[in-house]
């Protein structure tokens, strides 16, 4: 595709529930970014691959936050038992290695009951 | 603890009036970028301002990156209901593609 692609748009899950957030970034964009954005505030970093490089995981929250990374292309978001505390809209980018513009996707806005 | 401190974080103003969003901290920044986002949507790169003291132009906003590279503005003249959205300043710590801390934002609403 033309852009960096999320999937799903909404999610609404029950507290405790593990969910699963996709990220498709631009091709050949080899650095990819996961941020967090909770209602009208700025963006909260979380975690950064670039290629073949341990990713930086410095901005996880939690050990219930994970992130992967398959093929250096497509990337998984994963929340294990969630809590209330996670709603959010979870915005993944992608970038040129040499490049300092990132390219975001819409959004996925989770909501834990 | 918040690096990049906005303001204001709400701003409501008349078409046709100037005004000026600033972004501080007491960081120094190797990059700083100002970003606008649209409801239902991720943000969109408007600028990236690198040497202190930069000035860049982009039509009707003007983008400033302070000496000490600490802080940054914008200020957009004549403004347009188009202009309303979510104004985003991020700074890199470090050179290259790094991760990069968000601002608090400032939320714009132009009245026609």
């Amino acid at each position: 595709g033309a852009g960096v692609s999320q999937s799903p748009s909404n999610k609404v899950t029950e507290k405790g529930k593990d969910v699963e957030l996709r990220c498709d970034p631009i091709s050949g964009h080899t650095a990819l970014y996961w941020y967090r954005q909770s209602l009208g505030q700025g963006l909260e970093f979380l975690i950064y691959f670039q290629g073949n490089s341990a990713p930086d995981k410095s901005g996880l929250p939690s050990d219930r936050f994970s992130a992967e990374r398959t093929g250096g292309s497509v990337s998984t978001l994963t929340i294990q038992r969630t809590q209330q505390e996670d709603s959010a809209v979870y915005l993944c980018a992608s970038s040129l290695p040499t490049s300092g513009t990132q390219y975001f996707g819409p959004g996925t806005r989770l909501t834990v009951l | 603890t918040q690096l990049l401190e906005q303001s204001p974080q709400f701003l409501s103003i008349q078409e046709g009036e100037n005004l000026t969003v600033y972004c501080n901290s007491s960081s120094v920044f190797s990059s700083l970028q100002w970003y606008r986002q649209e409801p239902g949507e991720g943000p969109v790169l408007l600028v990236t301002v690198v040497t202190g003291g930069e000035v860049k132009k982009l039509k009707r906003l003007t983008f400033q990156f302070g000496d000490a590279r600490k802080d940054s503005s914008l200020h957009i003249t004549a403004a347009q209901p188009g202009d309303t959205g979510l104004y985003l300043c991020a700074g890199a710590l470090n050179f290259g593609n790094e991760k990069l801390t968000f601002g608090t934002g400032t939320r714009l609403t132009i009245i026609p």
